[in-house]
């Protein structure tokens, strides 16, 4: 079964507005990765999370990795129509194990 | 340098025929990742490579599907006897080995069964 679960499946926002996607797991998770893919495009690599309630940022993105390490957040602030696309969290234990992906469409 | 390839980019073909989708990773990756994309099931790990040998193959669905790599390169993925349920996008990703945490993705073959 799904291992990695995350909501929402879509967000609509308007431009200058935040977003956040959330994955968790019944697992404890030794890591979480997150992905961007972008319209017809194929996943990159965004960041990796380790350690108990990790936050990082990358400009206007901020990741975050929970203290039970069983959940983690994207959250981007202010989006521009750069950010749309789907955003991946996954497992990586070797392989890859994927939640199901947030689509988040940005209307200027 | 260099990304990963796959090709082709997109494949149609008859329900019933064989298909081989092909991946170049990037030089010097000794792994190598297929994956599945497909509207109803996301993202699903295959099958990994370590060189030219495959420990894990968990993720194959049916033994239609097969897989084999050579010279720890280039690597081909094998489905025999198409369904209309094989219609996805398969990409192959590849890293520095199985510990190195980034994988890097091609961009993908569109397979379309008839």
């Amino acid at each position: 079964g799904q291992q990695v679960m995350q909501i929402p499946q879509y967000q609509h926002v308007q431009e200058g507005e935040d977003f956040t996607t959330y994955c968790n797991s019944s697992t404890t998770l030794s890591n979480i990765q997150w992905y961007k893919q972008r319209p017809g495009g194929h996943p990159v690599f965004l960041i990796q999370l380790v350690k108990s309630g990790e936050v990082k940022k990358q400009k206007r993105l901020t990741f975050q990795f929970g203290e039970a390490k069983k959940n983690s957040s994207l959250h981007i602030t202010a989006t521009q129509t750069t950010d749309v696309g789907t955003y991946f969290c996954a497992w990586n234990t070797g392989k890859l194990i994927f939640g199901q992906g947030t689509t988040l469409q940005v209307k200027p | 340098g260099a990304g990963v390839s796959q090709s082709p980019s997109n494949k149609v073909t008859e329900k019933g025929k064989d298909v081989e989708l092909r991946c170049d990773p990037i030089s010097g990756h000794t792994a190598l990742y297929w994956y599945r994309q497909s509207l109803g099931q996301g993202l699903e790990f295959l099958i990994y490579f370590q060189g030219n040998s495959a420990p894990d193959k968990s993720g194959l669905p049916s033994d239609r599907f097969s897989a084999e790599r050579t010279g720890g390169s280039v690597s081909t993925l094998t489905i025999q006897r198409t369904q209309q349920e094989d219609s996805a996008v398969y990409l192959c990703a590849s890293n520095r080995d199985r510990g190195n945490y980034e994988q890097y993705f091609g961009p993908g073959t569109r397979l379309t069964v008839t």
